[in-house]
C-alpha cells in the first residue's frame, strides 16, 4: 500500500518556468490537499479539494492552480515561477475525520 | 479563523530526561481535534499524537502524552525518557470537526528539538 505519493521529489526550476506537481493515493480518499513548507513558518494550506472536480483555495493560493480530474490525483500547478514558490511542497488526503495522510515531500527551488 | 501558536522555536533535551513543548491555541468551536506531528530530518510528517476536544481524558501515546487544558486553549506534549531518535521539528496542528473532520490541518510554526546525547 503506498499511501500517497508525491512526484517529483525534487525540482529547480527558472524563473518564469512552468510545472506540474502530482499527488497520487491509493486509499479512495475524498480530501486532499496542497501544503507549503518554509522556514520558520510551519505548513501553510495552499489549496484543497472535497471531491473529484471541485478544488477550493486555501491560505496561500497565489500562483497556484489545481486540478482534480480523477479521485486519486490531485495537481498542482505553477504557471510561472518566482522564487517566492521555493518551498517544500507536502500533499495530504483524508477520509472523514481520521488523521490526514501525508506524502514526503517535494522540495522545489527556482533560481 | 483558527490560529496555533508554539512559542518556543527551539528545545533542547538530555537523553533519557522528560521535555514538554508548548502549544496554545484559538478557536470559537467547542468541538475539535488537536494533533502533535514529528518531521525528522527525512522530511516525513509522522502522527505522534491526537486529541478531541469533547475527551476530557488527556492522550497518552508510549513516550509521548499531552496536557489538554481546554478552557485556556492549551495543548503542550510531554516526552518521556528523551531518545537521540526523539529529535526532530514538532509541530502542533488543529482541526475542526465540520465536514465530518475532512477540513485542512492548522499548524503552528514548529519546535526544533534537540537531544543531547
Amino acid at each position: 500500500n503506498a499511501g500517497v505519493t508525491q512526484t517529483p521529489k525534487f525540482r529547480v526550476l527558472k524563473t518564469g518556468q512552468s510545472m506540474t506537481l502530482l499527488c497520487a493515493q491509493d486509499m479512495n480518499h475524498e480530501y486532499m490537499y496542497w501544503y507549503r513548507q518554509d522556514p520558520g513558518m510551519g505548513l501553510r494550506l495552499i489549496h484543497y479539494s472535497v471531491g473529484e472536480g471541485t478544488t477550493a483555495k486555501g491560505e496561500v493560493p497565489d500562483g497556484y492552480n489545481v486540478s482534480r480530474l480523477k479521485k486519486q490525483n490531485f495537481l498542482l500547478g505553477l504557471e510561472s515561477a518566482a522564487p517566492s514558490q521555493t518551498s517544500v511542497y507536502f500533499c495530504a488526503s483524508s477520509y472523514l475525520n481520521q488523521p490526514q495522510h501525508f506524502g514526503d515531500g517535494t522540495r522545489l527551488s527556482i533560481l | 479563523a483558527q490560529t496555533v501558536t508554539q512559542s518556543q522555536p527551539e528545545m533542547s533535551v538530555q537523553e533519557a530526561e522528560t521535555v514538554t513543548l508548548s502549544c496554545t491555541y484559538d478557536t470559537s468551536e467547542s468541538d475539535y481535534y488537536l494533533f502533535w506531528y514529528k518531521q525528522p530530518p527525512s522530511r516525513q510528517m509522522i502522527l505522534v499524537i491526537r486529541q478531541e476536544a469533547y475527551k476530557q481524558q488527556n492522550a497518552t501515546e508510549n513516550r509521548f502524552s499531552v496536557n489538554f487544558q481546554k478552557a485556556a486553549k492549551s495543548f503542550s506534549l510531554k516526552i518521556s525518557d528523551s531518545q537521540l531518535g526523539d529529535a526532530a521539528m514538532y509541530f502542533c496542528a488543529y482541526r475542526s470537526v465540520r465536514n465530518s473532520g475532512n477540513t485542512p490541518l492548522v499548524f503552528g510554526k514548529g519546535t526544533r528539538l534537540s537531544v543531547i546525547a
